[in-house]
């Protein structure tokens, strides 16, 4: 099982809200992502995971707190976005985290912050 | 710093045509170079994966080589299918951990 899956699929949300971004893997990876992936453009990494320790932080705001239970589950936690913030939240997934690996993507959940 | 770049952004075949996508890099000490496929407005699908030290990969219709002298790789699909349209993404890892991506090429197969 090479699935990684994430829910919502879909997010409206008002600058005041609070809401949250779920991924889940079973495939015994040790290193989650977080990407950001607005129209036309490749993903841009946001957090890094690392055997439950994040380990890369790409200066992202603090509106964007990510959060991984454990080592099957990753959440990112929104709160007072701008609209600018509207774009494909995308999660991956690998082995270890290391350079040589092969990254496994979810379908992403859209977000449309009004 | 690693630049990829992924020429034409946009190509349309009739069906049955082969397809050969370009993805080339300026910096070829590399681990490995990842092909993707995107559907719109949906996730990344992992094709293939090469290694620094393979010259190519193969899955299906599928092949993708790798010459990093020359800082290309190239994704052949072989009898192009009405399936096959989508983006098509090209990555590399950098020392930082992050994925450097090509701008993608975007396909369309025409029946």
């Amino acid at each position: 099982d090479t699935e990684v899956t994430q829910t919502p699929k879909h997010l409206v949300m008002g600058m005041t809200n609070k809401k949250s971004l779920k991924c889940e893997q079973h495939m015994g990876h040790r290193a989650m992502y977080w990407y950001k992936q607005k129209a036309k453009k490749p993903p841009e990494l946001m957090f890094v995971y690392s055997y439950e320790k994040l380990s890369i932080n790409e200066s992202v705001p603090s509106r964007f707190s990510p959060e991984c239970p454990n080592s099957s589950l990753l959440n990112l936690h929104l709160h007072a976005l701008q609209p600018e913030d509207s774009a494909l939240y995308l999660c991956a997934s690998s082995k270890d985290g290391t350079l040589q690996e092969t990254q496994y993507f979810g379908p992403g959940t859209r977000l449309l912050v009004l | 710093k690693q630049e990829v770049t992924q020429i034409p952004a946009a190509l349309s075949v009739p069906e049955g045509e082969n397809l050969v996508l370009n993805c080339s890099f300026t910096d070829s000490a590399i681990y490995n170079l990842q092909w993707f496929r995107q559907d719109p407005g949906k996730g990344l699908t992992s094709l293939l994966l090469i290694q620094s030290s393979q010259r190519e990969q193969t899955s299906g219709r599928l092949n993708a080589s790798l010459d990093k002298s020359s800082g290309r790789s190239t994704l052949y699909i072989a009898a192009s299918q009405p399936g096959d349209s989508a983006t098509y993404l090209c990555a590399v890892p950098r020392e930082d951990y992050k994925l450097s991506f090509g701008a993608g090429t975007t396909v369309t197969v025409r029946a």
